[in-house]
C-alpha cells in the first residue's frame, strides 16, 4: 500500500513553455501533498505544501506565480512550471500523506520523481 | 536558520565492510529524525527516531539518536553492493507547516564487490 506515482518521469521542453507534473496517491487519500526540488548532489528542498481544496503554502524564495500548484482532489496534485527556463531544470519529487494535522513524518510517501530538462 | 548536515558526503567501501553515516542537526522544536535510502528515484523510508539512546534495527541496518548532542548515526554492517545508494537524513520540526522535513545533502555510499 501507500503508493504515490508521478507523471511524466522525464520531460524535456523548450525555454518559455509551461510544463505540468502530476502527483497521484494510488491507494489512499492524500490530504496533504508536498513538492520538493532536488538539484544534482544537493538535498531535497521543499517548495510548497498543499492541502486538498485550499491554496498551497510556498516556502520562502519560491515564486508562487511561476510554480503553480493545484490540489483539487484527494488523490491528485499538479505542479505547473510556467515559462520554464534552463535554471528550472531539476528533479521534482512529490510526497503525500493522509494526515492533515499531527501526522507522523514517516507517514509521508514519496513519488518516483520527475526529471525536468529545459533547453 | 535550521539545517541538517551529513557526513561524509561520499564513501566507497568493499563488500563486507561496516560503515557509519553521520547526521547532525539544528532544527527548531525538534520532533523526529528520519533516514531514507535514495536509489536514483524516490527516497524510501528506513527509520524514524524520536527518543535518545534507543537503537532502531532492521536487518543489517541500525540507527540511534542523541538529542543532547543533536546527531544521529546510521550503521550498515556486512555491506553489499545493493546497499549502494544515497542515504538521506531528514528532520521534522514543529512549525507552521506540519510534516515539514529538512533534508541533508546525503551521503553517497558505493559498495564495491
Amino acid at each position: 500500500g501507500a503508493v504515490v506515482s508521478q507523471h511524466p518521469s522525464w520531460v524535456i521542453c523548450k525555454s518559455g513553455t509551461s510544463v505540468k507534473i502530476e502527483c497521484r496517491s494510488l491507494d489512499f487519500q492524500a490530504t496533504t501533498m508536498f513538492w520538493y526540488r532536488q538539484f544534482p548532489k544537493q538535498s531535497l528542498m521543499l517548495m510548497a505544501t498543499s492541502n486538498e481544496g485550499s491554496k498551497a503554502t510556498y516556502e520562502q524564495g519560491v515564486e508562487k506565480d511561476k510554480f503553480l500548484i493545484n490540489h483539487a482532489s484527494l488523490t491528485l496534485s499538479t505542479l505547473t512550471v510556467t515559462s520554464a527556463h534552463p535554471e528550472d531544470s531539476s528533479f521534482y519529487i512529490c510526497s503525500a500523506s493522509e494526515g492533515l494535522a499531527g501526522f507522523a513524518a514517516y507517514e509521508q510517501y514519496f513519488g518516483p520523481g520527475t526529471r525536468l530538462t529545459v533547453t | 536558520e535550521d539545517k541538517v548536515v551529513q557526513s561524509p558526503l561520499s564513501l566507497v567501501v568493499h563488500e563486507g565492510d561496516t560503515v557509519t553515516l553521520n547526521c547532525s542537526y539544528e532544527v527548531t522544536n525538534f520532533r523526529s529524525l528520519l533516514w531514507y535510502k535514495q536509489e536514483k528515484k524516490a527516497p524510501t523510508f528506513l527509520f524514524m527516531l524520536t527518543s535518545s539512546g534507543i537503537e532502531k534495527k532492521s536487518g543489517r541496518l541500525s540507527s540511534i539518536l542523541d538529542k543532547k548532542e543533536l546527531f544521529s548515526i546510521l550503521n550498515i554492517t556486512a555491506t553489499q553492493t545493493g546497499d549502494s545508494a544515497v542515504y538521506l537524513c531528514a528532520v521534522n520540526g514543529r512549525g507552521s507547516t506540519l510534516g515539514r522535513l529538512y533534508f541533508g545533502r546525503g551521503t553517497q555510499l558505493t559498495v564495491w564487490p
